[in-house]
């Protein structure tokens, strides 16, 4: 089993719509969480953070979820700007992050 | 000003060359990093120093050596190259040691082995 593992999608959705992504992760004692985004042919850009509480920033809202294991992003009222590959990533152990291999979102006016 | 950056930004070579690709940050960071972007798109961490000093050695062939000459330049030199090292190579770096801090990423470099 990987160590962090998303659907690669992709998610094909209208502007405006909501859309949710999940990323399981196998190492319990993982700590820390992010989930970046990559446009094509670019480098990844933290999105956001995921924090015990969850975090939420405008229209996205990241969660963590320790006994199932997984960490969610949520976009509300997606914009075409959104279409990208979103990459979640977590700590192994307090030095290394392992990526998953991304979940594509195209977002169609 | 960019903060990450990685020369060339395409490589292509014959098997068997050696080759190498510089990186620089200006941030001040303590930390940095290389990865490797294969073709299914999964980012997998190769190499990770600390003020010069080698901290994370995934498992990585021996053809693979990172340099750093210092804290703000990691480099990133590759013997005898073979047609799986095709991928994209990005490097990163972070304010310090620790998966909690944020990591900048550099533009990458496209490597193509024929």
């Amino acid at each position: 089993r990987k160590e962090v593992e998303q659907d690669p999608g992709p998610f094909n959705v209208p502007e405006g719509a909501t859309v949710a992504f999940n990323c399981t992760y196998s190492n319990s004692a993982s700590q820390s969480f992010f989930w970046y985004r990559q446009d094509c042919r670019k480098e990844p850009k933290l999105l956001m953070s995921v924090y015990s509480s969850g975090n939420e920033d405008g229209r996205f809202t990241a969660q963590l979820n320790r006994a199932s294991q997984y960490i969610s992003l949520l976009i509300r009222d997606s914009k075409l700007s959104d279409s990208a590959t979103y990459l979640c990533a977590g700590s192994v152990d307090g030095n290394k992050l392992v990526f998953g291999a991304g979940t594509i979102l195209r977002v169609k006016s | 000003d960019t903060a990450v950056s990685q020369t060339p930004k395409y490589l292509v070579t014959q098997m068997g060359n050696d080759k190498s690709i510089k990186c620089e940050q200006n941030l001040g960071h303590d930390t940095m990093y290389w990865y490797k972007q294969d073709s299914k798109k999964f980012l997998k961490i190769m190499f990770s120093y600390n003020n010069k000093e080698l901290i994370i050695n995934e498992t990585v062939p021996n053809r693979f050596s990172p340099k750093s000459p210092d804290k703000a330049h990691l480099n990133l030199h590759i013997n005898s190259l073979e047609l799986g090292d095709s991928a994209v190579y990005f490097c990163a770096s972070s304010e310090r040691q620790g998966a909690y801090n944020e990591q900048f990423f550099g533009p990458g470099t496209r490597l193509t082995v024929l």
